[in-house]
């Protein structure tokens, strides 16, 4: 079956640096992405990784190892506004998106 | 705003009873997708269209179902209401199936709640 694992919830400070994981096994592999959602809003586009190695964007970068079947995806300089849940989603041989339960990240002061 | 719309924002309705939910994708998107969220879960996948055709079915109940009118926008129809049914309902749309790069940009959502 497909799969894709991240950890439910993380907690981490104003400020700080924090990485969420994703692993995945799916058949096939067309892509990686990662959105973010704020409870009770739409999912928002993050970032994009279809090559491996590490894609930067302002705070937030996404990395990708297709041969270990991973990603992360990394906050600098957290904002209480980054208080959300993030979602891996991977691309499978159908260019269908299997999504993951998404790991909730709270932000303390 | 990610340029995709959904009506009605929220509906109350009743167990049994029949509800349509509409989306319009963002201008120059094909695909339509259909997502059900319920309260602390994550995203389910329901079906997709691309320009007018179903192109992929997930977990959609045969209560449910959905269709892409010529004008791209799309309509999910929901019967013989449950409980279980209540859920924030997600629209997404992108430029094509098929394609490595095709991202998909969400609706604001409907929140149904079944009483």
């Amino acid at each position: 079956g497909q799969n894709i694992d991240q950890p439910t919830e993380m907690t981490a400070t104003e400020g700080a640096i924090v990485q969420i994981n994703c692993t995945y096994q799916t058949s096939g592999f067309n892509g990686l992405f990662w959105y973010q959602q704020h409870a009770g809003e739409a999912p928002t586009f993050l970032s994009y990784n279809v090559l491996d190695g590490l894609e930067e964007k302002g705070r937030f970068s996404s990395f990708l190892s297709r041969s270990k079947g991973y990603s992360y995806l990394l906050l600098k300089e957290l904002q209480m506004k980054d208080s959300a849940s993030y979602l891996c989603a991977v691309r499978d041989s159908n260019y269908q998106l299997i999504w993951g339960a998404g790991t909730k990240l709270i932000i303390k002061p | 705003d990610s340029g995709v719309t959904q009506t009605p924002k929220h509906l109350i309705t009743a167990t049994g009873q029949r509800v349509t939910l509409r989306c319009s994708p963002r201008s120059g998107d094909l695909s339509v997708y259909w997502y059900q969220q319920s309260l602390d879960q994550g995203l389910q996948f329901l079906i997709q269209y691309y320009n007018g055709e179903e192109r992929a079915k997930g977990n959609i109940l045969e209560r449910f179902s959905a269709q892409q009118f010529p004008d791209l926008h799309s309509e999910l129809n929901l019967s013989s209401l449950e409980l279980g049914d209540s859920a924030l309902y997600f629209c997404a749309s992108s430029v094509e199936a098929g394609a490595r790069t095709d991202t998909q940009y969400f609706g604001p959502g409907t929140r149904l709640t079944v009483l």
